[in-house]
């Protein structure tokens, strides 16, 4: 199984420019999330979706959009590439939102810098 | 919003025992979990709690819940060169904490 899958694992935007953030998962998990990793901050939610077709910002969503137009996939769109989001993303799934026995499951993360 | 707190860095000796600790503030949660994160990787689950329950044990790891100070924590016993990682403690509503990383000295 492969999991959650993120593309592209590396990427440098210049200020300004525009890119999309590809997650895929096999699961068929209903929720999915987007997050951000800095130093010192953990992780903290972008937006999240709890079914095909949905979505709903989370604490930091100024800057980014997202889709859901398939189940299986999850996208994070940066408009207009800012140096405060050089950070390390992270997609997600979930079979439920509060479910011990069904955590969620981490892809491997996107790294980018906006310089 | 909830808040999860937890310090940032926990240093230990190769046998020793490791506390990593987690305060919260929603008391909502169903579930109360752990995730390991090792360099360049994603988080992965590592345990979680029920909420009513106060101890979880399972292998080397234990869990202890005080609902009431709304604190939880997590104990590595025997601690391995392995175990050096990022733990983040999170709860039911998609919120972490900012991740203990911890060290382990041969």
């Amino acid at each position: 199984n492969a999991g959650v899958t993120q593309t592209p694992k590396f990427r440098v935007l210049k200020t300004g420019q525009s890119m999309t953030l590809l997650c895929a998962q096999d699961m068929n998990h209903e929720y999915m999330y987007w997050y951000r990793q800095d130093p010192g901050m953990g992780l903290r939610l972008i937006h999240y979706s709890v079914g095909e077709g949905t979505t709903a910002k989370g604490e930091v969503p100024d800057g980014y959009n997202v889709s859901r137009l398939k189940k299986q996939n999850f996208l994070l769109g940066l408009e207009s590439a800012a140096p405060s989001q050089t950070s390390v993303y992270f997609c997600a799934s979930s079979y439920a939102m509060n479910r011990g026995d069904y955590g969620y499951t981490f892809g491997s993360g996107t790294r980018l810098t906006v310089v | 919003g909830e808040d999860v707190e937890q310090s940032l860095f926990l240093s230990v000796r190769e046998g020793d025992s490791s506390v990593i600790n987690c305060t919260y503030t929603d008391s909502s949660s169903t579930y109360l979990y752990w995730y390991k994160q090792e360099p360049g990787a994603g988080l992965q689950l590592l345990t979680y709690i029920f909420s009513n329950m106060d101890m979880k044990q399972d292998q080397r790891l234990t869990v202890l819940l005080n609902k009431k100070d709304k604190h939880l924590s997590l104990r590595i016993a025997d601690t391995q060169t392995g175990d050096s990682a990022i733990y983040f403690c999170a709860g039911g509503n998609m919120r972490f904490g900012a991740g203990t990383r911890l060290t382990v000295k041969p």
